[in-house]
């Protein structure tokens, strides 16, 4: 089973900074791996999905990568926003059965 | 991105009795569904896989007996808690995988729902 690992558990920044959440993952056979933000009480919004095939991919003001062999993602956010303000969710696939095994999350605040 | 609705948003009942809860995908066929539960500032834990026209696989720990999952068509899977207790008292959140397209594989989750047994 995929253990997947979020780090920081939260970070505050101020607005226009650009930054860095980190994701890693156990099981280096994996099939996917997707971005999510969730907003306090709220469902799960999809940002990117990376399939094991590729190495990045990239979204507006967001970029997320995949680095297999070292079992690692980033997901990285440019200029900021207080909008961006949310849980980021990190979540992996194994090669069977497509459910995803969730990190933490990383709380983020964006301060005006 | 695609839809994914569920019904109700929020649910207050009784403990013993049985709550029901739909997912649909809205613009999409899914062939599998998944139901996850999320306790407050927790992540998400995977609860079953739902494949259309099959039984529900169920992780470990989760009672099929309590938790029925019906997915009766390619847009809609339904989560029965049955006899509810306190202790189900959870956010629950599915999502649908979207087997084809450029969007191949990717999930979209539902806006969830939040039991509250008393």
């Amino acid at each position: 089973k995929q253990e997947v690992t979020q780090i920081p558990a939260a970070l505050s920044v101020p607005e226009g900074e650009n930054l860095v959440l980190n994701c890693s993952f156990t099981d280096s056979a994996i099939y996917n791996l997707q971005w999510f933000r969730q907003d306090p009480g709220k469902g799960l919004t999809s940002l990117l999905l990376i399939q094991s095939s590729q190495r990045e991919q990239t979204s507006g003001r967001l970029n997320a990568s995949l680095d297999k062999s070292s079992g690692r993602s980033t997901l990285y956010i440019a200029a900021s926003q207080p909008g961006d303000s949310a849980t980021y969710l990190c979540a992996g696939a194994s090669n069977s059965g497509y459910a995803l095994n969730f990190g933490k999350g990383t709380s983020l605040l964006v301060t005006p | 991105g695609a839809v994914v609705s569920q019904h109700p948003s929020r649910v207050i009942c009784k403990s013993g009795t049985s709550v029901k809860i739909e997912c649909r995908s809205l613009d999409f066929q899914a062939t599998t569904m998944f139901w996850y539960r999320q306790f407050p500032k927790k992540s998400l834990m995977l609860m079953a896989t739902s494949n259309e026209g099959s039984k529900a696989t169920y992780e470990q720990g989760v009672e099929k007996d309590k938790f029925l999952i019906n997915h009766a068509s390619l847009t809609l899977s339904t989560l029965t808690v049955t006899s509810a207790h306190p202790e189900d008292s959870s956010f629950y959140i599915c999502s649908a995988r979207n087997p084809s397209g450029t969007s191949a594989d990717t999930q979209y989750f539902g806006p969830g729902t939040r039991l509250t047994v008393l």
